[in-house]
């Protein structure tokens, strides 16, 4: 079945330091890929999506670009910032059943230090 | 415009006794979604409706779970008898239907469960 794996953390940054979160995906179809963010004491909150293959998503200094050769949807930011701490939770939708079910990683913690 | 909302906000029981969660969705939202989070683990999908009706309880212990969303608008998950592999966050989230690849869903703070 379709499965979403993301890098163990947590992974612990100083200030303005370069991200990455690696996130690969198997699934049968098209779907689209997101990644969701969840500030501590918060909600999930969708950070960015793609929805085809070599789409770049972006938002709040964020990027990620649908590769479809490699099965991978990789977290990026050049410079960040400790308001960045959160858990981080990569996701695609089972588009083949038309559900709008989303199926997510098992989460990513940044700790970010000043 | 207000997010989605959840009740109560945490919630410790017993084994074998039942509990309630509720959610009320973002108006005008067709779908609703119920997730269980395990800590440690990305949400689960337990059950999703289409205004009242069910789209996808396949992951649902329907033994011990239930849910319902009668009027198409608030839903209500509940939990009998509670066991302790059932402690966990359950996150309600919303969304219009058909358009997921462009809003995504938009989720609750979630109902943090511990079961003692």
């Amino acid at each position: 079945g379709n499965s979403v794996t993301q890098m163990e953390g947590p992974v612990t940054l100083s200030e303005e330091a370069f991200l990455t979160i690696n996130c690969t995906y198997t699934a049968t179809g098209y779907p689209s890929l997101f990644w969701y963010v969840q500030y501590p004491g918060e909600g999930l909150q969708l950070l960015l999506k793609a929805t085809k293959a070599d789409d770049k998503g972006s938002n709040k200094g964020f990027e990620a670009t649908y590769r479809k050769e490699t099965t991978s949807f990789h977290l990026e930011k050049g410079s960040v910032q400790v308001s960045d701490s959160a858990v981080y939770f990569c996701a695609l939708s089972d588009d083949s059943s038309n559900t709008g079910k989303l199926i997510f990683g098992q989460g990513t913690t940044l700790q970010v230090k000043p | 415009e207000a997010g989605v909302a959840q009740s109560p906000r945490y919630k410790i029981i017993e084994k074998r006794q039942s509990v309630a969660f509720w959610c009320n969705p973002i108006s005008g939202h067709a779908t609703l979604y119920w997730y269980q989070q395990i800590l440690g683990q990305g949400p689960k999908l337990l059950i999703q409706f289409q205004n009242n009706g069910v789209v996808d309880d396949s992951q649902l212990p329907k033994d011990r779970f239930s849910a319902e969303r009668l009027k198409g608008v608030d839903s209500t998950l509940k939990i009998q008898p509670a066991k302790l592999e059932d402690s966990a966050v359950y996150l309600c989230a919303s969304s219009f239907p058909g358009v997921l690849a462009v809003t995504g869903q938009y989720f609750g703070p979630g109902t943090r469960l511990t079961v003692t």
